[in-house]
This record gives structure tokens, sequence and C-alpha cells, in this order.
């Protein structure tokens, strides 16, 4: 069965360093989304991404944070200078489509910044 | 600010036994989706529920929505240990699809 696939499970890295987390959406798959979840806490929508552009994003998605589709299989979400308050689950997700298909979400990246 | 509110947060129950989660939410949708997540774990989709009056069943869940009461309902019937996990429901708050606002998550403890 298709799945999204993430990399690294775990990350751990010092405040202030730059982070890239991996994504491989469901190959057939046209949007791709990220989602945090702080320990406990509920998921957080972070951004989606259509047609090699951001569709929408929160505005925890602040300036620090980008995504990119780098060639045809893989999504990245990078952080470019750590804080603590990054630390989280990270989730990736994909759908066919935009409305009324539901996105399939990958095993996440527990990004933990010291 | 669109507010999902799951109850009850926790639950610890019998097998064999009877229960139902609610979720609330505060705007208009009637794209709602419940999931499911074992510790450690992704996000299961469990089910989609695109109209009002959606019911939807797999096993020994029940989900339904109601879109004018702005309620969803996640019916576990004659639970199971196996039913043990965390599950949230998300509404679907774009116009154009998926942006997700997800409820707090309910626990469920499934005790033999």
């Amino acid at each position: 069965e298709p799945e999204v696939t993430q990399t690294p499970s775990h990350q751990v890295t010092q405040m202030g360093q730059e982070v890239i987390l991996r994504c491989v959406p469901i190959s057939n798959h046209l949007y791709f989304y990220w989602y945090r979840q702080i320990l406990g806490q509920k998921v957080e929508f972070l951004v989606s991404f259509y047609n090699n552009e951001i569709s929408e994003k929160s505005e925890i998605f602040d300036d620090q944070f980008s995504v990119e589709r780098p060639d045809g299989s893989n999504f990245t979400l990078k952080i470019r200078s750590t804080k603590l308050e990054d630390s989280a689950m990270y989730f990736c997700a994909s759908s066919l489509q935009g409305m009324n298909t539901e996105a399939f979400f990958g095993q996440g990246t527990r990004l933990t910044v010291v | 600010e669109l507010k999902v509110e799951q109850n009850p947060l926790f639950l610890s129950m019998q097998e064999g036994k009877n229960y139902t989660i609610y979720c609330n939410y505060s705007t208009t949708s009637d794209r709602l989706y419940w999931y499911r997540q074992d510790p450690g774990k992704s996000l299961e989709s469990l089910f989609v529920l695109l109209s009002n009056g959606a019911v939807k069943q797999e096993g020994r869940l029940m989900a339904s929505l109601d879109t004018k009461a702005r309620l969803s309902t996640l019916h576990i019937t004659a639970a199971v240990h196996d039913l043990s996990a965390t599950y949230f429901c998300a509404v679907d708050i774009n116009l154009y699809g998926n942006k997700l606002v997800f409820g707090a998550g309910t626990i469920l403890r499934v005790k033999s």
C-alpha cells in the first residue's frame, strides 16, 4: 500500500542551527502539507503546497520556515534557525486532490532542539 | 477563531461496552475527518465525512456528521483492547480543501 515516508525519524539539533526535514509523498498525489504536534498538544497545520507553490500557510509558518519540492519525489521543510519551541513532531501529508479527499500522513519526524 | 472541541479527552472503558466521542466545531464546514494515532506513530485515516447526515461504519466504529449542529460523533460498539489509541477529529476549513484544524484528541483505553 502506498505511504508517505519521512526521514529522519528523529533529529536532534542545537538551537540556531538549520534543519531540513524530508518527505516522500504518495507518488500520484498533487497536494502536500506539513503539520506539527508539540508533545501533548494538538496537531497544527503549518503549510500546504500545490503546483510548486505555497497555497496556504498558518501564522506559525513564519520567515524561519520554508518548503520546497526539489525534484519529482521529495518535499522538504526547512527551519532556518531553530528555537527551543520548534521541538515537536512534524508530520508530512499528501492528498490526491485538494478538496474532499483525505490527507495521508507520514510517520513523523521528532525534532528536538537543545 | 475556529474551535474544534472533543470530549471526553480521556476515556477508560471496559471491553464489551459502548461509548461515543463527540466533536463540536465552531465554523461552517461539511468536511470532517477522524484519525487514529497510536503512541509514537502517525495519524491513520479512519473516516471521511463530506456531507450533512453522512454516516460511515468500519468494524466496531461508526462516525456521523450533523453539519447543522456542527457536531460529529464517533461511536464505539463492544470495545476491544485493540481500539486503545488516541482519536482525533479534524475539520477542513479551506474553501479549496485540506487545511485541517484538529481537536485535542481523545485518549481511549480499553481495559480487559
